[in-house]
């Protein structure tokens, strides 16, 4: 059973606009959310992440938004950059010192 | 600090043969983690280290799969023997504490013919 679930293999924006990349979770009791981005032939790293006790966070060009009673969260990147290119992880952890599930990850292609 | 450092970045090997992966973590940071990246499964944790000590291997495919902590700034995963189904990317990461940032290795492509 998949706890942590990136529904999009796979996105394409162009230059300059907004990418939306979604999660979905199962487990209520998740409290800590974790967005990581992976390029090619390199380790996953660690973008952006946010506490069940916000909706909202944000960082330069990089914002994640929190749904509770959806179990939803997600990342938005604008403006995109080709850079910005990669596999996407959303991750989750419950308080209960458990390890972060991770999702499958999305690949986001950002076209010139 | 060089990150975490994981060697081989690549292996090549036969099925039946054994491959021993390995890790040397951040200085500092108390935990340490083993995953396995697949397209079908994603990115899945195999067994993860605290202080030196396995807390939880429960992500271990089967009793081929073996993991050490000999000390604070070095671990292997060990395949023994290995089968074409274990071709994959294994990832070793690394925190000072807690669960909220871990610090990713390079990842060593294993490929088993």
């Amino acid at each position: 059973d998949q706890q942590v679930k990136q529904n999009s293999p796979s996105l394409s924006v162009q230059e300059g606009r907004i990418s939306i990349l979604n999660c979905d979770y199962t487990n209520s009791m998740f409290d800590y959310f974790l967005w990581y981005k992976k390029y090619p032939a390199e380790g996953p790293t660690f973008l952006i992440s946010i506490s069940s006790i916000k909706d909202k966070n944000e960082d330069g060009r990089f914002t994640v938004f929190l749904n509770k009673s959806a179990k939803h969260l997600s990342l938005h990147i604008v403006p995109s950059q080709p850079g910005d290119s990669a596999v996407y992880f959303c991750a989750a952890r419950n308080s209960g010192n458990t390890p972060l599930v991770f999702g499958k990850g999305t690949r986001l292609s950002v076209i010139a | 600090d060089a990150g975490v450092i994981q060697s081989p970045r690549h292996e090549v090997t036969e099925m039946g043969q054994e491959v021993t992966l390995r890790c040397k973590p951040i200085s500092g940071h108390d935990y340490l983690f083993w995953y396995r990246q697949t397209m079908m499964r994603g990115l899945e944790l195999l067994i993860y280290f605290n202080n030196n000590v396995p807390i939880d291997d429960s992500g271990m495919p089967e009793d081929r799969f073996s993991a050490k902590m000999p000390n604070a700034s070095f671990s292997t995963l060990k395949i023994q023997p290995s089968e074409p189904r274990d071709s994959a990317v294994y990832f070793c990461a690394s925190s000072f504490s807690g669960w909220d940032t871990q610090y990713f290795g390079p990842g060593t492509r294993l490929t088993v013919l």
